[in-house]
């Protein structure tokens, strides 16, 4: 089975500070993602990656950075933690594109992390 | 650009009622279609997936979804819900390259007694 791991389930942070949310999966997926969710607005891509050391911007990706040093992990930070950051982080990885499948298209979810910006 | 449409946030149904949340969808190419669920305080969970082929598609827990490309649709059903269904349903359309995804808004579900 796939298993993509988050670093915290809660995390309680006040403004200005530096986070690091941390994600790892064990299946050498080349994609990895971080989405937030808040209620009525569904997920939505901050940053994604596709390789290490690559990344692209997602939908909503200001006040956020990503780093990729190793295929396995997939690092979201915020520079300067903001009340408005307080969500639901979600990572999740998928096999990468070229494969000749377009079913390996799915993406898999860690369990996510609650984070309060106090 | 690929999108999904989630009609309301909540849908309420009696244990054993036919449950039916719906998905449509705008693409300019041929979509591949997911849905997602997301137990409380978990993450998503891939219940089923439409890429090529059959139309209509089971997944896991009973459930199942048919694709219809004239009414740009991809509703989720499940005969008969039972109270561990009760969930947040996410639908999503695989947008360009390297599988990214745009997910709907979701649809909370609730089963009553």
């Amino acid at each position: 089975d796939v298993k993509v791991t988050q670093s915290s389930r809660y995390l309680v942070k006040r403004t200005g500070e530096k986070v690091f949310l941390e994600c790892v999966q064990d299946m050498d997926h080349e994609n990895m993602f971080w989405y937030r969710q808040d209620p009525g607005l569904g997920l939505r891509l901050i940053y994604f990656s596709y390789d290490v050391k690559m990344k692209e911007k997602g939908d909503i990706p200001e006040g956020y950075s990503v780093s990729r040093e190793k295929k396995e992990r997939f690092s979201l930070i915020l520079e300067s933690a903001s009340t408005n950051q307080t969500s639901m982080y979600l990572c999740a990885s998928s096999f990468g594109v070229g494969t000749g499948d377009r079913g390996r298209d799915t993406q898999y979810f860690g369990p996510g992390t609650r984070l309060t910006v106090l | 650009a690929q999108s999904v449409t989630q009609l309301g946030s909540h849908v309420s149904v009696s244990e054993g009622a036919l449950v039916l949340l719906r998905c449509n969808y705008s693409s300019s190419v041929p979509p591949y279609l997911f849905w997602y669920v997301q137990y409380p305080n978990q993450g998503l969970q891939l219940l089923l997936k439409y890429t090529t082929g059959a139309t209509l598609v089971k997944g896991i827990n009973g459930f199942e979804a048919e694709f219809k490309k004239s009414e740009t649709s991809f509703h989720l059903t499940k005969p008969s819900a039972h109270m561990s269904d009760a969930a947040e349903y996410f639908c999503a359309v695989v947008t360009g390259a390297n599988s990214k995804l745009t997910f709907g808004k979701g649809i909370t579900l609730s089963v009553r007694p």
